[in-house]
């Protein structure tokens, strides 16, 4: 079945440095990708998302680019903010069982002032 | 105008109790899901209904028994509570199974 691998955390970076936190995968087919990310005792939101190889996602000064030659999906930010501390998970839909999204085990990330 | 709402937000409750978890969504979707975070973060699926049939069933424990009474309803009822059930559950909805998953603020569930 699909899988994802994510970047271990914690991730800890003082505010306006760059941020990449890896992701690869493994499917069947050509699957959309996404970002979803957690803040402080909230719920998953959808960060962004790419539906096709080569296609980028973008929101909120975040950007991946789903890259099919390397299976990888790596998120990047230019300049972090204190409000970007948060759980970021890449996931990725198995549409052989039932569309369940498969997710990597989560990157906290924290930034400093 | 929330789109996926769950109910409660927390629950505290003490072994061998049941309880429910309600889930509501107004996207107009017609798949609803029930994904279960545990202490690491650490997601899975546990169901999924389409139009409310159950698509996706996990190995999960019989004591989880889901329930959708229509398309933008998703219940989640436990037997008997242990303490390996504590745990975030947060339900999702999207519009098939090949879109765009959108996900509740999430039920934190402590078991004593």
């Amino acid at each position: 079945g699909n899988s994802v691998t994510q970047m271990e955390g914690p991730v800890t970076l003082s505010e306006e440095a760059f941020l990449t936190i890896n992701c690869t995968y493994t499917a069947t087919g050509y699957p959309s990708l996404f970002w979803y990310v957690q803040y402080p005792g909230e719920g998953l939101q959808l960060l962004l998302k790419a539906t096709k190889a080569d296609d980028k996602g973008s929101n909120k000064g975040f950007e991946a680019t789903y890259r099919k030659e390397t299976t990888s999906f790596h998120l990047e930010k230019g300049s972090v903010q204190v409000s970007d501390s948060a759980v970021y998970f890449c996931a990725l839909p198995d549409y052989n069982q039932g569309g369940k999204l498969i997710f990597g085990q989560g990157t906290e990330l924290s930034v400093k002032p | 105008d929330t789109a996926v709402s769950q109910t409660p937000k927390y629950l505290v409750t003490q072994m061998g109790n049941d309880k429910s978890i309600k889930c509501e969504q107004n996207l107009g979707h017609d798949t609803m899901y029930w994904y279960k975070q545990d202490s690491k973060k650490f997601l899975k699926i546990m169901f999924s209904y389409n139009n409310k049939e159950l698509i996706i069933n996990e190995t999960v424990p019989n004591r989880f028994s889901p329930k959708s009474p229509d398309k933008a309803h998703l219940n989640l009822h436990i037997n008997s509570l242990e303490l390996g059930d504590s745990a975030v559950y947060f339900c999702a909805s999207s519009q098939g199974g090949k879109k765009t998953q959108y996900f509740g603020p999430g039920t934190r569930l402590l078991v004593l």
